[in-house]
């Protein structure tokens, strides 16, 4: 099956810029997941979707991050302002959710960079 | 809140050493435990997992033990290779919900 896609691989932006990740999960995993990964750190959850409603945003920087997963599918995550210290890379996971106690699969991450 | 301590690294061996890399949990309730590992320039892979106390994962020559009575599920390999060089995550989840990581052992195997 195919894995769980995220675009762009890389991106560098200046400090105040916005920035826009997109991740496609394995087709018919309702549970979507973002995450922070800060360089010399463990991945962080941002934002949790099941199918397209939140689950868990207690992480996330809601003055600044925005995350949206209309139809239940493919997942957007947005910066707006960035920052200096938001340079990391940003994993997304799927999972078919529920009881399923294992089944993550996560994608290759963008690398941000903040300059 | 749901945590997890694994050792400070990095962590320096010499080929066909033995590893242990330790890994402790806090949980509210009854979790799964995991090892990720993260080679250079790579994503997150799982490596092996346990879903129950007493349960052994194994892969790769990797084990680990679900330990409920110390709350551990530490990181074993008999004889290390370079090949095995990375970085590597215990995590946890709880009812199959998010995973939630420790800060990661970096592992550096000289030849």
């Amino acid at each position: 099956e195919a894995g769980v896609a995220q675009s762009p691989r890389y991106k560098i932006i200046e400090k105040r810029q916005s920035v826009a990740f997109w991740c496609n999960p394995i087709s018919g995993h309702a549970t979507l997941y973002w995450y922070q990964q800060i360089l010399g750190q463990g991945p962080k959850l941002l934002i949790q979707f099941q199918n397209n409603g939140v689950v868990d945003d207690s992480q996330l920087p809601k003055d600044r991050f925005s995350a949206e997963r209309l139809k239940g599918v493919d997942s957007t995550l947005k910066i707006q302002p960035a920052k200096l210290e938001d340079s990391a890379v940003y994993l997304c996971a799927s999972s078919l959710g529920g009881t399923d106690r294992g089944g993550y699969t996560f994608g290759s991450g963008t690398r941000l960079t903040v300059v | 809140g749901d945590s997890v301590t694994q050792m400070e690294g990095p962590v320096t061996l010499s080929e066909e050493a033995f590893l242990t890399i330790n890994c402790t949990y806090t949980a509210t309730g009854y979790p799964s435990l995991f090892w990720y590992v993260q080679y250079p320039g790579e994503g997150l892979q799982l490596l092996l997992k346990a879903t129950k106390a007493d349960d052994k994962g194994s892969n790769k020559g990797f084990e680990a033990t679900y330990r409920k009575e110390t709350t551990s599920f530490h990181l074993e390999k008999g004889s290390v290779q370079v090949s095995d060089s990375a970085v590597y995550f215990c995590a946890l989840s709880v009812w199959g919900n998010k995973l939630v990581f420790g800060a990661g052992t970096i592992l550096r195997v000289k030849s």
